[in-house]
């Protein structure tokens, strides 16, 4: 199975900076088949991005992914105090899909 | 508005088995996948298999293979993850989650829509 390493494992900042995630993969992950979650204590994941650096619907535009083959990259451009949360990437182009380990965004 | 029910938290022994609930609301049951992922406290996420609510076809991951069932009862727009041969190491929040399987791609869009999670808890 694809083995997904996310890098770092927590990043402190700040309200309005830019938060950069990474996500790296054993293998090419196909066609990109790469989505990003966020989830805060308590609650279920939530879909943020979809095929890479699709946006699932009513997620802000400071979200973007980004990235091909094995190494892909989460950006939140300016961050907002509710982005403080765990984010998690997830392969689904090769059976089993798989997650990263997470990364923690903290203030 | 979709939605996604699970049932109550549920504590059991060592050895029992566990079966837990998924209500859909919302949408057509039948057009999208249910998959169930866990996540031990502070872990990360975990993929358990999925089911096609319309065939009942399922795909469970390797390492759960022979433990776990995963059925549905359409009528009701509801799907059951049962885990047998609990052990501790089962403790854990289970999720089921709706996802589109086009083009022989699981979750083509992502992983949409979640349940609130299922707190499992073995212990003897």
């Amino acid at each position: 199975e694809i083995v997904l390493t996310q890098s770092p494992g927590i990043l402190s900042l700040s309200p309005g900076e830019r938060a950069t995630l990474s996500c790296r993969a054993s293998q090419s992950v196909s066609s990109n088949y790469l989505a990003w979650y966020e989830q805060k204590p308590g609650q279920a994941p939530r879909l943020l991005i979809y095929a890479a650096s699709d946006r699932a619907a009513g997620i802000p535009d400071r979200f973007s992914g980004s990235g091909f083959g094995t190494h892909f990259t989460l950006t939140i451009s300016r961050l907002e105090p509710e982005d403080f949360a765990v984010y998690f990437c997830q392969q689904y182009g090769t059976s089993p899909p798989t997650f990263g380990q997470g990364t923690k965004v903290e203030i | 508005q979709v939605h996604l029910v699970q049932s109550g938290a549920e504590v059991q022994k060592p050895g029992a088995s566990v079966k837990v609930s998924c209500k859909a609301s919302g949408y057509m049951f039948t057009s999208y996948d249910i998959i169930w992922v866990r996540q031990a406290t502070g872990q990360g996420l975990e993929w358990m298999g999925r089911m096609n609510p319309h065939s009942g076809d399922t795909a469970y991951a390797q390492k759960f293979q022979g433990r776990v069932t995963m059925t549905r009862n359409t009528s009701i727009s509801t799907a059951y993850m049962e885990l047998s041969s609990l052990r501790s190491e089962d403790t854990a929040v289970y999720y089921c989650a709706r996802c589109y399987t086009i083009y022989g791609v699981v979750c083509y869009y992502g992983i949409d829509v979640w349940g609130h999670g299922t707190t499992v808890t073995v212990s003897s």
